[in-house]
């Protein structure tokens, strides 16, 4: 079990850029969830997937973020034309569903938009 | 909105004294999870409470979940430097299939 990978650890980019996140799970996990925290803040949620279907697509994401599950496996969190309201950490937790609950988080990509 | 707010938002304690951080709603959960944070760090599954008036004990951390399902809190014995992190709670709400985090609550321990 090496647990949940997020890459990349940091990105910076300008305002009007495209960006994609990567996240691999934990290898027998059906769940994949990705987060969005502010600094001192909880996560905040933004999407989530069961196997390659996505579930749930949390109100407040704005049509620029876009996230894929293509294979049920690793998955992507795209956003385009950032803005510098996007900077934050971005978290990708993995489950197994049915199996008691439990997040596993991966050490997030922390976004500056400037 | 946060569906669920955590007090305090911020703590700075002695090491050795106790604390209590609680997280509250009005909504009614499932479940309820405490994980804590490090920076730069994804959070870390500490516990899960599931049925109401639960308590849970780890080591020094005594967690209760509340008899309505709507409130929990976290208690820290004799804290030390190593317990210094951010705690979250989180809700899984009945009809739902996702987590909602509480506001937080940033806990420095000084030596």
């Amino acid at each position: 079990d090496t647990g949940v990978s997020q890459n990349p650890r940091h990105k910076i980019t300008k305002r009007g850029q495209n960006v994609t996140f990567r996240c691999d799970p934990i290898s027998e996990h059906n769940r994949l969830y990705w987060y969005r925290q502010t600094l001192g803040q909880g996560p905040e949620f933004l999407t989530y997937f069961q196997n390659e279907a996505q579930l749930e697509k949390s109100r407040l994401l704005s049509d620029r973020f876009s996230a894929e599950r293509p294979k049920g496996s690793f998955s992507t969190l795209e956003i385009q034309r950032t803005e510098q309201g996007d900077s934050a950490m971005y978290l990708c937790a993995s489950s197994h569903w049915g199996g008691g609950e439990k997040l596993f988080f991966g050490s997030g990509t922390q976004l500056s938009v400037l | 909105t946060q569906l669920l707010e955590q007090s305090p938002q911020f703590l700075s304690i002695q090491e050795g004294e106790n604390l209590t951080v609680y997280c509250n709603s009005s909504s009614v959960f499932s479940s309820l999870q405490w994980y804590r944070q490090e920076p730069g760090e994804g959070p870390v599954l500490l516990v899960t409470v599931v049925t109401g008036g639960e308590v849970k004990k780890l080591k020094r951390l005594t967690f209760q979940f509340g008899d309505a399902r709507k409130d929990s809190s976290l208690h820290i014995t004799a804290a030390q430097p190593g317990d210094t992190g951010l705690y979250l709670c989180a809700g899984a709400i009945p009809t739902g299939n996702q987590f909602y985090f509480g506001t937080g609550t940033s806990l420095t321990v000084i030596p």
